[in-house]
């Protein structure tokens, strides 16, 4: 079945970017969106954006001016970068696939911390 | 501040039914199909209860889900103790142009 696994460094320092990948294998990212959303400890989720297949996006209006998302297809990977980053950055960053524009996510990758700190 | 309202939290002993409220406005489940998730601890969500009332296979037909207007609800019926997670609910928002999460519901089993 498909599956998801986010990639990236545990820990990133203020003001710098942080970067993820996500890998999506057992099938194809053609057609498909990815999504990142977040988690910090102990509170909800946050959508961070969306990436088609094609390359257009949808972010979240509250990060859109840090948000960059791309995608590789013949990796089939997908990216996310973060910039400026501070303290409430700090979350679980999980990606999660859906199908049609309003379609449900499914599935999740098993999700990544990562932690801001100097 | 959540634009999806959820109850913070909700119990029930085993056997029991529980309902979760999910409140939204037009642009978002006036205008669009309502997703739930279902987090158990340290977890991923999974998906519960997809377009208002849809249950993935697999997902117990205890789980429904239902939606009037600008408002959701999850339903679980026969509660058992492995129901103790978070639940969220989300929608599509037409003016954030973007998806949409509740603040989530953590459901306790007395």
């Amino acid at each position: 079945q498909v599956q998801l696994q986010e990639s990236g460094p545990g820990l990133v320092k203020p003001s710098e970017t942080l970067s993820l990948t996500c890998t999506v294998s057992g099938g194809s990212i053609t057609s498909y969106y990815c999504n990142w959303i977040r988690q910090p400890a102990g509170k909800g989720l946050e959508w961070i954006g969306r990436i088609y297949s094609s390359g257009s996006t949808n972010y979240n209006p509250s990060l859109k001016s840090r948000v960059t998302m791309s995608v590789d297809t013949s990796k089939n990977q997908f990216s996310l970068n973060l910039s400026s980053v501070t303290a409430a950055d700090t979350a679980i960053y999980y990606c999660a696939r859906n199908s049609g524009y309003y379609g449900h996510f499914d599935p999740w990758g098993q999700g990544t911390l990562v932690s801001v700190s100097s | 501040q959540s634009v999806l309202t959820q109850p913070p939290s909700a119990s029930g002993t085993p056997g029991q039914r529980v309902t979760i409220s999910c409140s939204g406005s037009s642009s978002n489940i006036g205008s669009n199909t309502v997703n739930w998730y279902q987090q158990l601890p340290g977890t991923a969500p999974k998906v519960l209860i997809y377009s208002n009332n849809q249950r993935p296979s697999g997902v117990p037909d205890r789980f429904s889900g239902s939606k009037s207007g600008t408002s959701a609800s999850l339903a679980i019926s026969g509660l058992q103790s492995e129901d103790e997670a978070d639940y969220y609910c989300t929608a599509w928002d037409d003016s954030l142009n973007g998806w949409v999460f509740g603040g989530g519901t953590k459901l306790t089993v007395l």
